[in-house]
Order: C-alpha cells, then sequence, then structure tokens
C-alpha cells in the first residue's frame, strides 16, 4: 500500500465513449502525476500537476483531459479513444515538486482497453 | 532519443546468488537516479536512490553504484530471493528538469529460480 489509490483498477471502452480514471493520494504531497506504460516501452510522463496547476503537457491528444481539483485528487478523463489507447495509466504523487531530488509513489494503475 | 536505457530485457538468476540490473543514461544534467520495482497489476514501488555526489548506496540487499564517468548505474540484490521477480525500472531527474520529472527505462525483468 503506496497511498496512492486509482478506480477502476480495470476499465474496457468502445472508442465512442467517455469515461474517467481517478487517482487519490493520502500521502500530503504537492505534486502528482499522469502515466502511460504500453507493452515493452519505458513509463511515459504525460501530465504534471504542482500545487494543483498544471505544469507539463508532453504533447498528449486531447482525448486525454486531466482535472486536478484539490492536491489529493488527480483525473484523467477520457473521450474519442482509439486502440493504441490502450494500455496501463498511473499514477504517482511527490512530495517535492521542482527539485530533482523527488521520488515519486505511485498507485497500482488503471488497465484500460478500447475496443 | 532515449535518455535512459535499459539493454537488458531479461534477467535469470538461481536464488541465493546475486542479481546485477544494469542502466545507462545520456544525460550529464542528470543528478538523482532511482530504482523501482514492479510486480504485475500493480504500480511501481520505490527501491533504491543515489544522487550524483556519492557513487554507492547500500539498503540491506540492494546496492545501487553509480559511475558518473560512464554514465552508468546499476543495482545488485544479494543475496537473491524468489520474491525479488519482478521488473526493475531504473529512472532520473536532474537539475534541468521542472516539477520532479522522472525518465525511465524500459525495464528488465527479473526472474529468480529456487
Amino acid at each position: 500500500e503506496t497511498g496512492v489509490t486509482q478506480t477502476p483498477r480495470h476499465l474496457v471502452m468502445g472508442m465512442t465513449n467517455k469515461k474517467s480514471l481517478k487517482c487519490e493520494q493520502h500521502l500530503g504531497h504537492n505534486a502528482m502525476y499522469w502515466y502511460k506504460q504500453s507493452a515493452k516501452k519505458p513509463l511515459e510522463l504525460m501530465f504534471v500537476y504542482s500545487l494543483e496547476e498544471r505544469v507539463e503537457n508532453n504533447s498528449v491528444p486531447s482525448r486525454f483531459s486531466p482535472e486536478c481539483p484539490n492536491s489529493s485528487h488527480l483525473f484523467l478523463h477520457l473521450h474519442t479513444l482509439q486502440p493504441e489507447d490502450s494500455a496501463l495509466y498511473l499514477c504517482a504523487s511527490s512530495r517535492q515538486p521542482g527539485f530533482s531530488y523527488n521520488e515519486q509513489f505511485f498507485g497500482p494503475g488503471t488497465r484500460l482497453t478500447v475496443l | 532519443d532515449q535518455q535512459v536505457k535499459q539493454n537488458s530485457p531479461s534477467l535469470s538468476v538461481q536464488e541465493g546468488r546475486i542479481s546485477i540490473l544494469n542502466c545507462d543514461y545520456t544525460n550529464s544534467m542528470f543528478d538523482y537516479f532511482l530504482w523501482y520495482k514492479k510486480y504485475p497489476a500493480e504500480g511501481p514501488t520505490f527501491l533504491i536512490s543515489i544522487s550524483s555526489i556519492k557513487d554507492k548506496n547500500e539498503d540491506g540487499r540492494f546496492t545501487v553504484f553509480l559511475n558518473k564517468s560512464a554514465k552508468h548505474l546499476s543495482l545488485h540484490i544479494v543475496p537473491s530471493q524468489p520474491g525479488d521477480s519482478a521488473v526493475y525500472f531504473c529512472a532520473a531527474s536532474g537539475r534541468d528538469n521542472q516539477g520532479g520529472k522522472l525518465i525511465f527505462g524500459q525495464g528488465t525483468e527479473l526472474s529468480v529460480k529456487p
């Protein structure tokens, strides 16, 4: 148990559906992150939020829309996804945004399948 | 261009022996390196880290070595146990990153055989 929870753990959706992934951290951290992990690839950083403001968007398509209503919660809204978006989506949090000595704590991930 | 590389996708080791996982990086601005361990259907969990002012950091059975001139780090696990079987990711961050961004390698799948 890392103190970062994600729901749902598994999601199957059609290309025309709209769904949301939820992440919650109970660690009192100030930064939250969304990563995508596809098979045999490194973790790809998608978005970074620091003190509830988005500080990084790594050229992610607009069909992925993040939301950070407060420092404990992070959402990823999904619509009109493609089958190649099927992957494990991981949320992480850390204590010190803007510093390089920075362990990130990960949630268990949401396994997303787009049909 | 991949800044952090783990060139061995898999490694198999006998229980009780040493496991050595390797990682290379290209960005000389990286000054903090981490190892994460990931079991199937779980998120990565932080294992051990090292800053660039050190060349070795030890925590129980786990030791990370950093060779800055070669831009290479390695994770040693000794003795290896079957429960160590997992995917290991190295990650790096540096002074030119904002928001504590970590750059991950592709991972090495370790299998420890009884």
